[in-house]
């Protein structure tokens, strides 16, 4: 596509339940990168795929979090039995992985667990 | 994390005044950074880059200064306009793939 996608925009869901966030990366990027913005904070990275090899969960906050890429294209960021300091907005970026290019992000996923 | 830092949290400038970010970052490693604009419910949108072999960087008016002696970026906006807006991150890597991002500038322009 011309640009990120994330769906849903907006997404409000109770506390303990399950939450799926989806991540539709530029066309050829093969990098895809999850980010999580806390009101009035800077980006908090979570998790970086890049093409094939094993992604680089080292900043995802709890085992709550997991994330897939399938098919080196979509991801999926699942947040077990949210919390309320689970509310942010979620943002996904992608890049053709290429050094020395940066990213292009989606506009996100708020998230607000009540 | 990385310290991506920037001095100032809030900057509000006058309609047509030229306004300068300052974000400072402690990895001497890193050699490719980005400015990054953030509107009120969107995502971050690239501004503007530099790479550590350059010291200043133009763009459509905006400016990238980069002083690497003690590790500083600027971004500099002429003659700030409404639009502008916005929170500006800086952002740094050292990798090439992961970015570091500082807490962000939320600049206002005064009509």
């Amino acid at each position: 596509g011309a640009g990120v996608s994330q769906s849903p925009s907006n997404k409000v869901t109770e506390k303990g339940k399950d939450v799926e966030l989806r991540c539709d990366p530029i066309s050829g990027h093969t990098a895809l990168y999850w980010y999580r913005q806390s009101l009035g904070q800077g980006l908090e990275f979570l998790i970086y795929f890049q093409g094939n090899s094993a992604p680089d969960k080292s900043g995802l906050p709890s085992d709550r979090f997991s994330a897939e890429r399938t098919g080196g294209s979509v991801s999926t960021l699942t947040i077990q039995r949210t919390q309320q300091e689970d509310s942010a907005v979620y943002l996904c970026a992608s890049s053709s992985g290429v050094r020395g290019y940066g990213y292009t992000f989606g506009s996100g996923t708020r998230l607000t667990v009540v | 994390g990385e310290n991506v830092g920037l001095h100032l949290p809030t900057l509000s400038v006058q309609e047509g005044d030229n306004s300068i970010i300052n974000c400072a970052y402690s990895n001497s490693a890193s050699d490719y950074f980005i400015w990054y604009k953030q509107e009120s419910g969107k995502g971050p949108q690239f501004i503007i880059d530099i790479r550590s072999n350059m010291d200043k960087r133009q763009g459509q008016r905006v400016t990238v200064l980069l002083n690497k002696t003690v590790k500083h970026l600027s971004l500099q906006i002429a003659a700030t306009q409404p639009g502008d807006s916005a929170v500006y991150f800086c952002a740094e890597t050292y990798t090439g793939n992961q970015f570091y991002f500082g807490t962000g500038t939320s600049l206002t322009v005064i009509p």
